[in-house]
């Protein structure tokens, strides 16, 4: 069963700040995904990742296959990215291992 | 993006009465869904792989005759907790594959409280 590693587990910055949230796991996977839970519990999908990068307006997203690690970056970020990132991992068809999740809070 | 819907979104319910959590798919033909639970401060589980006209598939330490899961459609799924107890008591999320196969769209999530 894969380990999923995420780190930081608490984060808090000052807006404006640049964000690296890091993941690492123990077993190949077909797929990375990072996603974002508000405090109401409802989860939105920001990447899914199985090799390089993506990025989507001020979010990045990178993986490494080989070194089974994957960031999560935030540029100039703003109070309203505040939210837990969780890394999770799919291998085959099967359903997704999560991360613990990073809570971030981003300070005015 | 494909959009999946969860009803109810709150349920308070007393110990020993059941509760029904559907989850459907609304612009796509979902032949896997996938339910987990999240307990407060902790990382979400997967509970079950459901599969449309089939048996559901249950991770370890899920007991199948506790937690009813029903995908008789491939726009729908259902979650049923059976005498509920307190310690049942979480968050409870349905996804679904899209048509890439690797990507997962979220529900929004039933938060039950068994009191």
């Amino acid at each position: 069963k894969n380990e999923v590693e995420q780190s930081p587990q608490n984060l808090t910055a000052q807006e404006g700040e640049f964000i690296t949230i890091n993941c690492s796991y123990s077993v190949g996977i077909s797929a990375l995904h990072w996603l974002q839970q508000h405090p109401g519990g409802g989860i939105v999908s920001l990447f899914m990742l199985s090799s390089g990068k993506k990025k989507h307006g001020r979010l990045i997203a990178t993986i490494n296959i080989q070194e089974k690690h994957s960031s999560l970056h935030i540029t100039a970020s703003h109070p309203r990215d505040s939210a837990v990132y969780i890394c999770a991992v799919r291998g085959g068809a099967d359903g997704l291992t999560f991360g613990k999740g990073t809570h971030l809070i981003i300070q005015p | 993006g494909a959009v999946v819907s969860q009803h109810p979104s709150r349920v308070i319910c007393k110990s020993g009465t059941s509760v029904k959590i559907e989850c459907r798919s609304l612009d796509f033909q979902a032949t896997t869904m996938f339910w987990y639970r999240q307990f407060p401060k902790q990382s979400l589980m997967l509970m079950a792989t459901s599969n449309e006209g089939s048996k559901a598939t249950y991770e370890q330490g899920v007991e199948k005759d506790k937690f009813l899961i029903n995908h008789a459609s491939l726009t729908l799924s259902t979650l049923t907790v059976t005498s509920a107890h307190p310690e049942d008591s979480s968050f409870y999320i349905c996804s679904t594959t899209g048509q890439g196969a690797y990507e997962q769209y979220f529900g929004p999530g039933t938060r039950l409280t068994v009191t």
